[in-house]
Order: C-alpha cells, then sequence, then structure tokens
C-alpha cells in the first residue's frame, strides 16, 4: 500500500459546526503533514506530526487542532471555521520529518472543504 | 515552449511536442527536490525528484535538469499526451534545514 487516504473528499459546514478529517497512511512512514491549498496556489504547512509527536505548529488558528492517535493516522479536527478556512486539506507523509526518501512526500487527494 | 514557474502561468502545448517547465528555488542549502503534478480535485502526485549531487535525472517520459550555479530546475516532458494536462509544481527540501518548499507551479495545458 503506497497511498495516503483522506476522508471526506468533500465536507460542507457551518460556522458552528464541529467536524474531522482524517487521513491514514500504512507505508510505515513516521511523519504526517497537514497542508493548506487555496485555489491556484502551492500547499501551505499547517503541522508536522514525527512519531506521533506534534513537531511543527505553523502559527495555525486555534480552531484547528490536530490529533494523531497512532503512527498511521492523523486526524484534523474543525471548530467555529470561517468562510476564509474553505480550501482543499491535504495530509502528506514521508519515512522521517522531512526526509522525502524513495518517492518523496505521499499527499493524499484531500478534503475539499466549503464553510458557509 | 518554456515557462517560468513564478505567478502559475500557463503553458500551453500541442500534443506531441516537447514541454519543458523551469523553476527557479530559493535556497541554495536545499539538496532535494521534486516535481510534482497535480490534476484538477486531486492532491500533488509525485513525478519525479533529484538530489544536489546530480545534475540530471530520467524517468518514463520525464527528465528532471538541475543547475545549482544559477539555482534552477526544469521539468522535460516527451510527447506531451493530454493526460498531462495539469499544474506541476517544483518543490525544494534539506534534510538539514526542513521544510518542504513549493513554488508557485506551471499550469499545463495540452491542445489536440
Amino acid at each position: 500500500d503506497t497511498e495516503v487516504t483522506q476522508t471526506p473528499k468533500h465536507l460542507v459546514m457551518g460556522m458552528t459546526n464541529k467536524k474531522s478529517l482524517k487521513c491514514e497512511q500504512h507505508m510505515g512512514h513516521r511523519a504526517m503533514y497537514w497542508y493548506k491549498q487555496k485555489a491556484k496556489k502551492p500547499p501551505e504547512l499547517m503541522f508536522v506530526y514525527s512519531y506521533e509527536k506534534l513537531s511543527i505548529n505553523e502559527s495555525v488558528p486555534s480552531r484547528f487542532s490536530p490529533e494523531c492517535p497512532n503512527s498511521s493516522l492523523l486526524n484534523l479536527h474543525l471548530h467555529a471555521l470561517q468562510p476564509e478556512d474553505s480550501a482543499l486539506y491535504l495530509c502528506a507523509s514521508s519515512q522521517e520529518e522531512w526526509t522525502g526518501g524513495t518517492y518523496g512526500y505521499t499527499f493524499g487527494s484531500g478534503t475539499r472543504l466549503t464553510v458557509v | 515552449g518554456e515557462s517560468v514557474g513564478l505567478h502559475l502561468p500557463t503553458l500551453s502545448v500541442q500534443e506531441g511536442d516537447n514541454s519543458i517547465i523551469n523553476c527557479a528555488y530559493s535556497n541554495s542549502a536545499s539538496d532535494y527536490f521534486i516535481w510534482y503534478k497535480q490534476e484538477s480535485g486531486k492532491g500533488p502526485q509525485f513525478i519525479i525528484d533529484i538530489r544536489s549531487n546530480m545534475d540530471k535525472r530520467q524517468g518514463q517520459r520525464v527528465t528532471v535538469l538541475l543547475n545549482k550555479t544559477v539555482k534552477h530546475l526544469s521539468l522535460q516532458i516527451a510527447a506531451t499526451q493530454p493526460g498531462d494536462s495539469a499544474v506541476y509544481f517544483c518543490a525544494e527540501n534539506s534534510d538539514s534545514w526542513g521544510k518542504l518548499q513549493f513554488g508557485a507551479g506551471t499550469q499545463v495545458v495540452v491542445t489536440p
């Protein structure tokens, strides 16, 4: 299995809702990442987990809360989002933190989030 | 044709022609470079990578060239096909200073 799987693929939520994005990989990668991507822009780093511990938080607002329950799973909990948070949220993994390995950083297909 | 991947320009290529996508990277300490292809509604897909101890690497229909002197990276796609239509991002990384940094991207449109 050489994939990163993200669910759901699409999500529409109100500004008072609480929702979660999920990411899963079974490649034995020990680093996992959350990126945010706006249309026509490159992905922007949000969080990095290394060996299930939060390594980097790129000054992301607290309405985004990451969680790494185990080495294969990464969640992003969402609460009280704003319309400007609407974007494609991408999960990625790599063998070690910031070590690309044989195939670089593997990205999931993303969750298209719309905040209304 | 050529395009510089700084402001998401569009590169129009006729089917069957070769494509050249350029990228100027920012950090002279970067030692690992990746090209990603991103189709509409999908995540970035790994195409090819190159380390700084090389100046050329070839894959299936793709070649990456690295010029460290001028901090320039290019992706050449041979015999471009309609399925090659996508946004292409270069990314740079250093194991020593971390963080994968993406370029702005180039939209490639393949015309019949």
